[in-house]
């Protein structure tokens, strides 16, 4: 197991204001790293893999980066459909371990 | 596109089995992928259950201890999850979902569906 822990728990940000949300791996994780949105009572939606690739459909205000043990999920400027909670997963190593989330809401 | 729908029992016993089953649409369980099980307990994280390859081999999360059978019916484009001996911790939201073709993300989801262990 691998522990992904996602900081902060709760990240409060303005609508139009950059968000920066991290995940950090117990071990290297090379650049298996995907990000998750997933809203009240939705299925989570996959936003980025191989730790900075877009996703289909993702707007270009999501961005990821980050190698090895510390990456970074960015939103450039929040709108208001982006309030959520988001999660990584690691799956260079088996069984794949999701991080506990960061709650975006609302400043 | 392949949309995934999950279906089963909202309630089970404890010490039963819970049983669900995942119906691909818009695309063949058949394909070179695999196709897992997540869970999600209300209020808590996501966690992967486990795994089948269209060859119908599977990997399971070891917690499990052998609980949870994962099987396929291509004949129905569907796959199935059976965990046995339940108790009120495999309360949770199950969600089925498509591995990534090249890696082990998940993508897309079902909408997932909520088992309850209750008497």
């Amino acid at each position: 197991e691998i522990v992904m822990t996602q900081s902060p728990a709760t990240l409060s940000v303005s609508p139009g204001e950059r968000a920066t949300l991290s995940c950090r791996a117990g071990q290297s994780v090379r650049s298996s790293l995907a990000w998750y949105q997933q809203k009240p009572g939705q299925a989570p939606r996959l936003l980025i893999y191989g730790a900075s690739t877009r996703a289909t459909g993702i707007p270009a205000r999501f961005s990821g980066s980050g190698s090895g043990t510390e990456f970074t999920l960015t939103i450039s400027s929040l709108q208001s459909e982006d309030f959520a909670v988001y999660y990584c997963q690691q799956y260079n190593k088996w069984p794949v371990d999701f991080g506990q989330g960061t709650k975006l809401e609302i400043k | 596109q392949v949309q995934l729908q999950e279906s089963g029992p909202g309630l089970v016993k404890p010490s039963g089995t819970l049983s669900l089953t995942c119906t691909v649409s818009g695309g063949s369980i058949s394909s070179s992928n695999w196709w897992s099980w997540i869970r999600q307990p209300p209020g808590k994280g996501l966690e992967w259950i486990g795994e089948i390859y269209h060859s119908g081999s599977t990997n399971y999360i070891p917690s499990l201890k052998g609980r949870a059978i994962i099987s396929l019916d291509k004949s129905k484009n569907q796959y199935s999850l059976k965990v046995n001996s339940v108790t009120a911790a495999d309360t949770a939201v199950y969600y089925c979902a498509k591995n990534g073709d090249t890696g082990g993300w998940f993508d897309p989801w079902g909408l997932g569906t909520l088992v309850t262990v209750s008497s």
